[in-house]
């Protein structure tokens, strides 16, 4: 079955310090790939997605992304966490489903916090 | 306001009472998605709706009934609440056009407690 897993549950990084999280999809294709982040009470924002092409995608807020296809990953990074990042993070795979209901299957999240 | 909103934010109820939670949009969004988000398990789909009157099982349907008689608004019925289904409640629309990457835009969500 497909899957995404984000394998840390919760990382700890001082402010300034970098940051990468990790994602890694089970599918047999390329997927669409996003990243979304939970702050607190609130609903989920798209950080960044990629759909083909250029192998590292830029987001907001300064995240950026990598796609290894060898590796089925798709790693968010950020050089330079600020104490605002502290938030939750999902990982998400489109599975291209069949016409334009795109089903979006999420990874378990992983819980960032920032330490001044 | 211009958005994607769900009342009530937070409700708890006890097992066996129905409970509806609703999704309000204003963008016109063909598609309308429910998620639960549980501790574990990220976002499960629950139904999602492609049009008014059009709705389809996600991967978690059991003990959720949809309707949409109107674009704009997707309410969720848990018609016999069990306390497996305290969760935070999120719903979500997307355009629908044909041709493109259709984003889906989420709401704030609703935070459930059956007791």
């Amino acid at each position: 079955a497909q899957s995404v897993t984000q394998p840390d549950i919760h990382i700890t990084v001082s402010e300034g310090a970098s940051l990468e999280l990790r994602c890694n999809y089970s599918y047999g294709a390329t997927p669409y790939l996003f990243w979304y982040v939970q702050s607190p009470g609130q609903g989920l924002q798209l950080l960044l997605k990629y759909f083909s092409g250029d192998t590292l995608v830029q987001g907001i807020k300064g995240f950026e992304a990598e796609f290894k296809r060898s590796q089925s990953s798709f790693n968010l990074r950020k050089p330079s966490v600020h104490w605002s990042d502290a938030a939750e993070y999902f990982c998400a795979v489109d599975l291209l489903s069949s016409g334009s209901a795109r089903q979006l299957t999420f990874g378990s999240g992983t819980q960032l916090t920032v330490l001044p | 306001d211009a958005g994607i909103t769900q009342s009530p934010r937070y409700k708890i109820t006890e097992t066996g009472r129905q409970v509806t939670l609703m999704c309000h949009q204003t963008w016109s969004h063909s598609y309308m998605f429910w998620y639960r988000q549980d501790l574990g398990h990220g976002l499960r789909l629950i139904y999602y709706s492609a049009a008014a009157d059009i709705t389809d099982k996600g991967e978690v349907p059991d003990g959720y009934v949809v309707s949409r008689s109107k674009t704009e608004n997707f309410p969720l019925t848990l018609e016999s609440a069990t306390r497996s289904q305290t969760s935070v409640y999120f719903c979500a629309s997307s355009t629908g056009l044909v041709g493109t990457y259709n984003e889906q835009f989420f709401g704030p969500g609703t935070r459930l407690t059956v007791l």
